[in-house]
């Protein structure tokens, strides 16, 4: 059991670049997440997906975009990289109605923006 | 306007003492409360939770507890060990409204520090 895994764990964009985050949990929850931590903060939630085929902006959503690919898989874009979106991001996935909202997290990709 | 505040950027104690963390919250929709625990270049961890109908809830050496009237909750670790160093987030939820499958809402966190 991997849990909740990220892919890449580092990466250095100039700004304008694009590229996509991979997540993936083997858990058979319908819930997934993606959150950025900067320094100095708390995660704050960018989007999310309560179910296959659904998902939400959270907080912090401008310069994204999520694709819930299947119930395995949520990845994040960035389609135009700026270094403002320099930050560790965090996948995480949930049960389905949980009462208590238990999230597990993957262990992050480092991302760069130059 | 952060709805959940952790005021101590850090807190340094010593192994085998109490160490006491705490966490505000503004929103008084939130009704699950979680603490996570984070190393260096790891995801969080959760550690512990308590739902708004409890105002203690403990688990080995870990207790939370939660005063709702004054919109505070505390973790408390008894006896502190050195590997409990490390970040500590506190997490609220809004289960009722977003069905539990919301976002969670984090503190900015309070880096532990276990002095031998």
């Amino acid at each position: 059991n991997a849990g909740v895994t990220q892919t890449p764990k580092f990466q250095v964009l100039k700004t304008g670049q694009s590229m996509t985050l991979q997540c993936a949990q083997d858990m058979n929850h319908n819930s997934m997440y993606w959150y950025r931590q900067d320094p100095g903060m708390g995660l704050r939630l960018i989007y999310y997906s309560a179910s296959e085929g659904t998902t939400d902006k959270g907080e912090v959503p401008n310069g994204y975009n999520v694709s819930r690919l299947n119930k395995r898989e949520f990845s994040l874009r960035l389609e135009s990289a700026a270094p403002s979106q320099t930050s560790v991001y965090f996948c995480a996935s949930s049960e389905e109605g949980s009462s208590y909202n238990e999230q597990f997290f993957g262990p992050g990709t480092r991302l760069t923006v130059l | 306007d952060q709805q959940v505040k952790q005021n101590s950027p850090s807190l340094s104690v010593q192994e085998g003492r109490i160490s006491i963390l705490n966490c505000d919250y503004t929103n008084s929709m939130f009704d699950y409360f979680l603490w996570y625990k984070k190393y260096p270049a790891e995801g969080p961890t959760f550690l512990i939770s308590i739902s708004s109908i409890k105002d203690k809830n403990e688990d080995g050496r870990f207790t939370v507890f939660l005063n709702k009237s004054a919109k505070h909750l505390s973790l408390h670790i008894v006896p502190s060990q050195p590997g409990d160093s490390a970040v500590y987030f506190c997490a609220a939820s809004d289960v009722r409204s977003g069905g539990g499958a919301d976002g969670l809402t984090f503190g900015k966190g309070t880096h532990l520090i276990i002095q031998p």
